[in-house]
């Protein structure tokens, strides 16, 4: 089975703080994805990577950066967290394929509080 | 052990069937469920359930919630080639428990 673990499930920070958040996939998936889900939204997608050091914005990247040095690791930077950004950050990944199989599967997201 | 389950993985219908999706989940601090279609890159939000036994609905589209019974289904009349794509469903557990998917309901319309 795919496993994609995040760093932290629940995590408290102040505003203006730097933080990351870190996904890990052990399935050698080439694409990785940032979600943020908050309640009435759904899910919206920040940044994805279909490759190691190669990123694309999502819908939503204003205010996030996002790295990629490895495959398997895919980081998500709050340059200067503010409360705007308290949510639920999900990770996925998915191999390469046609959209119909291209399954993507979810870490357990972490809560971000931003005090 | 998986703690949401989705059935089936997999269906083939024709265009203008009605198709009955199905989530079941465990126990644990439950605080909502959550259906998604995907079929681009961002799964694309469907409904939030939270209370049993009120169906919510959305054109071809509806959902319901059996907390009583542990799981929802996700309804789709009069099938159109456009409704072919994974549908995911997920539980909210709340706090620091996360978000949990199901593995998903690849559904195929054929014309």
């Amino acid at each position: 089975d795919v496993k994609v673990t995040q760093s932290s499930r629940y995590l408290v920070k102040r505003t203006g703080e730097k933080v990351f958040l870190e996904c890990v996939q052990d399935m050698d998936h080439e694409n990785m994805f940032w979600y943020r889900q908050d309640p009435g939204l759904g899910l919206r997608l920040i940044y994805f990577s279909y490759d190691v050091k190669m990123k694309e914005k999502g819908d939503i990247p204003e205010g996030y950066s996002v790295s990629r040095e490895k495959k398997e690791r895919f980081s998500l930077i709050l340059e200067s967290a503010s409360t705007n950004q308290t949510s639920m950050y999900l990770c996925a990944s998915s191999p390469p394929g046609r959209l119909l199989t291209d399954t993507q599967y979810f870490g357990p997201g972490t809560r971000l509080t931003v005090l | 052990e998986d703690k949401v389950v989705q059935s089936p993985l997999s269906l083939v219908v024709h265009e203008g069937d009605t198709v009955t999706l199905n989530c079941s989940y465990e126990v644990t601090n439950f605080r909502s469920l959550l259906w998604y279609k995907q079929e681009k890159k961002a799964p694309t939000f469907l409904f939030m359930l939270t209370s049993s036994g009120i169906e919510k609905k959305s054109g071809r589209l509806s959902s319901i919630l059996d907390k009583k019974e542990l799981f929802s289904i996700l309804n789709i009349t009069a099938t159109q080639t456009g409704d072919s794509a994974i549908y995911l469903c997920a539980v909210d557990w709340g706090g620091a428990d996360g978000l949990t998917f199901g593995k998903g309901t690849h559904l195929i319309i054929q014309p």
